[in-house]
């Protein structure tokens, strides 16, 4: 089994930089998952790691530590558009389903 | 190019009765997925269907089955319906048959049982 947590809520200031932590404790680690959901709507994909390290896209950054089960999103210049819930979600070695954390709401405020 | 689509948007039920939810995948995609999002919660994994084959389930009773069409669609049944299955019901598609390709989720179907 899996077990994934991140943090509730976190508030951050438009302009700023904001890190989501996620930590897992998975056997079979294979990779890590990162969404976006705005309320009422579908997840939309962000990134996905296997490999540690940090990828970059643009604005989001994602990182991932397999040997301390540790990731973070990074979000870099804040924009009110960016406030939504961020999921983590890990897969496991010989699995087909995505593990998510409970998400972590992110309000952007002026 | 179409992403996933979902019908119906919302439904009302009332306990006991039964449900039917619809799934269409991605352009390109024939693995079709279904998660159970409760308010408040990450979505919880309920099957997989490639090949239209049941390939995993996660923990979920018999209540709730599924099925998937030749043309790689798929609808989400589930019977005897109790408040507590009042969620957001997420169907995502993914593009093969590795455990890694990424699952592109769909708007969602809003169930309400009272």
């Amino acid at each position: 089994g899996q077990n994934i947590d991140q943090p509730t809520e976190m508030t951050a200031t438009e302009g700023a930089i904001v890190q989501i932590n996620c930590t897992y404790q998975t056997s079979g680690f294979n990779g890590l998952f990162w969404y976006q959901q705005h309320a009422g709507e579908a997840p939309t994909f962000l990134s996905y790691n296997v490999l540690d390290g940090l990828e970059e896209k643009g604005r989001f950054s994602s990182f991932l530590s397999r040997s301390k089960g540790y990731s973070y999103l990074l979000l870099k210049e804040l924009q009110m558009k960016d406030s939504a819930s961020y999921l983590c979600a890990a897969t496991e070695a010989g699995s087909y389903q995505l593990t998510f954390g409970k998400g972590t709401k992110l309000s952007v405020i002026p | 190019d179409a992403g996933v689509t979902q019908s119906p948007t919302h439904l009302i039920k009332t306990r006991g009765q039964q449900v039917t939810l619809r799934c269409s995948p991605k352009s390109g995609h024939d693995t079709v997925s279904w998660y159970q999002q409760a308010l408040g919660q990450g979505p919880q994994f309920i099957f997989q269907y490639y090949e239209e084959e049941e390939r995993q389930r996660g923990n979920f009773p018999d209540r709730f089955s599924g099925h998937q069409f030749p043309n790689y669609s798929s609808e989400l049944n589930v019977n005897a319906l109790l408040l507590g299955d009042s969620a957001l019901y997420l169907c995502a598609s993914s593009p093969g048959e590795r455990s890694t390709d990424t699952q592109y989720f769909g708007p969602g179907t809003r169930l309400t049982v009272l």
